[in-house]
């Protein structure tokens, strides 16, 4: 069965700074990869997704995110983060047939 | 706003009480999903439709969980004798069904938190 680790509970970085969310995946064929974000009170938001090709990707509010097969691995990243980008990030592995596995989600914190 | 839309956004109910959660998709969107997510976890897959068909249900989903999609457009889930593992955020999410599943993009409304007490 895949599955979905996000190994960081909690991060925290100053506004300005760059980020990265890691993000590593089980699942025996080629996945189909997405990154969300969520708001407080919110419903998820797609930020970017991944499902052949280059294998950095870019999605919206300026993330990219980079697929590396040999590590099993698809994280996000952002050169500046805003103020606005404290959330919720949640990863999550789409099987051939069509199965949403997601990780437990990232806390992004943002110091001023 | 045209996204998909969930109702009610709050529910409190007593152990034992049944309760029903709507979604309404983005319009034309044929594929229609529910999700519940409990704290600190991410979502986790219950059922989703193909226009009226439910074509998949989770393991997750036990006999006191219903979903009905009559017409095609919105969807109900309906919860039985709620218990207090039950208490959960509910999301709902619709996609335009014209890709392959899995690459079909899923829009997500704001959820519905339901507290059993």
């Amino acid at each position: 069965a895949q599955s979905v680790t996000q190994p960081d509970i909690h991060i925290t970085v100053s506004e300005g700074a760059s980020l990265e969310l890691r993000c590593n995946y089980s699942y025996g064929a080629t996945p189909y990869l997405f990154w969300y974000v969520q708001s407080p009170g919110q419903g998820l938001q797609l930020l970017l997704k991944y499902f052949s090709g280059d294998t950095l990707v870019q999605g919206i509010k300026g993330f990219e995110a980079e697929f590396k097969r040999s590590q099993s691995s698809f994280n996000l990243r952002k050169p500046s983060v805003h103020w606005s980008d404290a959330a919720e990030y949640f990863c999550a592995v789409v099987t051939n047939a069509g199965k949403s596995t997601f990780g437990d989600g990232t806390t992004l914190t943002v110091k001023p | 706003d045209t996204g998909v839309s969930q109702d009610p956004r709050h529910k409190i109910t007593k152990r034992g009480q049944n309760v029903t959660f709507r979604c309404d998709p983005i319009s034309e969107h044929n594929r229609l999903y529910w999700y519940r997510q409990t704290l600190g976890q991410g979502p986790e897959f219950l059922t989703y439709f193909q226009n009226e068909a439910q074509l998949e249900k989770s393991r997750l989903l036990s006999d006191r969980f219903s979903a009905e999609r009559p017409k095609g457009s919105f969807s109900t889930l309906e919860i039985q004798r709620t218990e207090q593992g039950d208490s959960a955020m509910y999301l709902c999410a619709s996609s335009l069904g014209q890709q392959t599943l899995s690459t079909d993009t899923q829009y997500f409304g704001p959820g519905t938190r339901l507290t059993v007490l």
